[in-house]
């Protein structure tokens, strides 16, 4: 079954202090994974979109690797507007344009 | 990227009565997709909206709880209908990009109470 995991479920970090988002994934024949930033009472904003493993994509402070189970949401010097969820999903090669998200990982960066 | 308007943004709701929301997309496309987000939980595909057939549903998922429309390429409806306080939920349309990346609505936030 397909499956996609997120970790840490929440992430406090002060401004400046860069970490990493995970995300697992179970799935049979990868068309691609994608990350997503959603703000409080709003829809998911698309970020990257990654198709091999291998793969990085780049935006401002964030950077998205992909290897054959799982892809990091790198945060650079994180500041208080990166503050939100950031979700996970992944579209299997079968099952036409089917789209499975993670639970996401719920940021706040402090000042 | 696709433009989606969707409405009602929000909305409280009597349990046993119907919401109607509806989805707006700036440009052509096959398919719409709606899901559900349930307070702290991933996004949960519903139903498969294509014009000029019936939806296709997930599994859970039944026509006459969420009857959808798709009257044209650029628009659709999804009906909550004879609502429960577990029906209290964001619901979220959305349509696929050029890379099979998902562009979304700003989502409605409903309440039954």
């Amino acid at each position: 079954e397909d499956q996609v995991t997120q970790s840490p479920e929440a992430l406090r970090l002060q401004e400046g202090e860069s970490s990493s988002l995970n995300c697992s994934y179970t799935v049979s024949g990868l068309r691609g994974l994608f990350w997503y930033r959603q703000d409080p009472g709003k829809g998911p904003e698309f970020l990257f979109t990654l198709y091999s493993a291998g793969e990085e994509k780049e935006k401002e402070r964030l950077k998205a690797t992909l290897t054959k189970k799982e892809s990091f949401l790198h945060i650079t010097a994180p500041k208080p507007e990166d503050s939100a969820t950031y979700l996970c999903a992944v579209q299997a090669g079968t099952g036409g344009f089917k789209t499975i998200f993670g639970a996401g990982t719920r940021l706040f960066v402090k000042a | 990227s696709a433009v989606i308007s969707q409405k009602p943004s929000r909305d409280i709701c009597q349990r046993g009565t119907s919401l109607t929301i509806q989805c707006q997309v700036d440009s052509q496309v096959t398919m719409m997709f709606w899901y559900r987000q349930q307070p702290g939980q991933s996004l949960t595909l519903i139903a498969t909206a294509n014009q000029g057939s019936e939806a296709t549903y997930e599994s859970g998922f039944v026509i006459d709880k969420f009857p959808i429309s798709r009257p044209n390429l650029t628009f659709s409806t999804l009906t909550v209908s004879n609502m429960s306080p577990e029906d209290s939920s964001i619901y979220l349309c959305s349509v696929p990009g050029l890379g099979s990346e998902a562009f979304f609505g700003q989502g409605t936030r409903l309440t039954v109470v």
